[in-house]
């Protein structure tokens, strides 16, 4: 089955706690990223990834790091967390690119930095 | 600066007739479009997609109409069922650039048996 997995689903920190979010997908996409979803402010993009070790920033990147060293992994790390980082997170993949129909979405990860 | 915009936070529709949900952008350099669905503790799923090149795409009981000179699209459900109560969203791509999607608010749509 054709999936895109996160872990935690759910995850409760505090403040300045390395942590990292794992996302895994089995259908040998190149694009993968994150995202992050707030009240009022639909899904942001965080970070992005074309292809192995090929990265790139999106729209709401400061504070997180992320590492494409194999294909089918893309893990989203926050190396001091803050409570602004509280929100829910999704890991995407396609195939092509990032608007291509063939996004497929993980079940989110929501996080909580008190 | 939201980029794209729903401004309808939510929708109430009665079961069986038509839901019709708005998204506007403001980035002229946008030419592909897509309506994604959300129910609670589960990802956006795509539904239907449109390219700046169309004004309608439909796919059963889901159309989107694209006026490009408004900068405005619509995602219209006919006839509403039950299970289309979910969140969407709007999203817009420039393909010829940024690899990247942006999202609107998201619509809560809830259709009222």
């Amino acid at each position: 089955e054709a999936q895109v997995t996160q872990n935690p689903r759910y995850l409760i920190t505090v403040t300045g706690k390395k942590l990292t979010v794992t996302c895994s997908q089995n259908m040998n996409h190149e694009y993968m990223s994150w995202y992050r979803q707030d009240p009022g402010l639909g899904l942001r993009q965080i970070y992005y990834s074309m292809n192995v070790e090929v990265t790139d920033k999106g729209d709401v990147p400061e504070g997180y790091k992320v590492s494409r060293k194999e294909k089918r992994n893309f893990p989203l790390i926050l190396e001091s967390p803050s409570p602004n980082q509280t929100s829910l997170y999704f890991c995407a993949s396609s195939s092509t690119w990032v608007g291509s129909p063939e996004a497929f979405f993980g079940q989110g990860t929501r996080l909580t930095v008190v | 600066d939201q980029q794209v915009k729903q401004n309808s936070p939510s929708l109430s529709v009665q079961e069986g007739r038509i839901s019709i949900l708005n998204c506007d952008y403001t980035n002229s350099m946008f030419d592909y479009f897509l309506w994604y669905k959300k129910y609670p503790a589960e990802g956006p799923t795509f539904l239907i997609s449109i390219s700046s090149i169309k004004d309608k795409n439909e796919d059963g009981r889901f159309t989107v109409f694209l006026n490009k000179s408004a900068k405005h699209l619509s995602l219209h459900i006919v006839p509403s069922q039950p299970g289309d109560s979910a969140v969407y969203f709007c999203a817009a791509s420039d393909i010829q650039g940024a690899q990247k999607l942006v999202f609107g608010q998201g619509t809560r749509l809830t259709i009222n048996p």
